[in-house]
């Protein structure tokens, strides 16, 4: 069965530093994709990043970079610069199978980010 | 991005009465859309995968006779909370799988309260 580790419930982080969110997983699949979710007060969730296991190179979208090591699953989140707006949950979630298949997707317990000005 | 909605975004019902909420994908169309729950301060837990013209899959612990799922159109998926209970109080979220870019879509959540 897949599993989501996240570490650490809640984080402090002064504007405009950099911060990293923990992410360990757990799979027997070859095939698997990786993505961090934000969700803010409103309850949305927001798509930030995408990692498949095959791809070669890490992932970045903006300010968003996936440290993405695959022999010691882990998967974490780095936001530079932080900015005030980045104060949310932050979720890692995992989908087993091909990008291409409908698969649902798994999360771990989430990060609280909050960002001091 | 597509966008998926969902209705209502928030519900207030008694003890004991059905509630119906709607995920619609409003600009593709979604083979396979997913339910969540969310609880306060907790993760959003998967609760089943619903498939356009066949029965849904629960996921484990997840009473099928309690949260009615149909999917009845390739945009539309509807959960039903079946003689709610305050302990069904919680934040419902759905998501669709949109082909062939492989992406899924979350809605914007609907957040039931049972009295």
């Amino acid at each position: 069965a897949q599993k989501i580790t996240q570490t650490q419930p809640g984080m402090f982080v002064q504007e405009k530093e950099a911060v990293t969110l923990d992410c360990t997983y757990d799979t027997s699949d070859q095939s698997y994709g990786l993505f961090w979710y934000k969700q803010p007060s409103s309850g949305e969730m927001i798509f930030l990043i995408y990692q498949g296991s095959y791809d070669e190179q890490n992932a970045t979208e903006g300010r968003y970079s996936l440290n993405f090591q695959k022999a010691r699953k882990s998967a974490n989140l780095v936001i530079s610069a932080s900015q005030l707006g980045d104060s949310a949950m932050y979720f890692c979630a995992m989908r087993e199978g091909r990008r291409s298949s409908a698969s649902k997707i798994i999360f771990g317990s989430g990060t609280r980010l909050s960002i001091r000005p | 991005g597509a966008v998926v909605s969902q209705h209502p975004s928030w519900v207030i019902c008694k003890s004991g009465t059905s509630v119906k909420i709607e995920c619609r994908s409003l600009d593709f169309q979604a083979t396979t859309m997913f339910w969540y729950r969310q609880f306060p301060k907790q993760s959003l837990m998967l609760m089943a995968t619903s498939n356009e013209g066949s029965k849904a899959t629960y996921e484990q612990g997840v009473e099928k006779d309690k949260f009615l799922i149909n999917h009845a159109s390739l945009t539309l998926s509807t959960l039903t909370v079946t003689s709610a209970h305050p302990e069904d109080s919680s934040f419902y979220i759905c998501s669709a799988y949109k082909f062939p870019t492989n992406e899924q879509f979350f809605g914007p959540g609907t957040r039931l309260t049972v009295l």
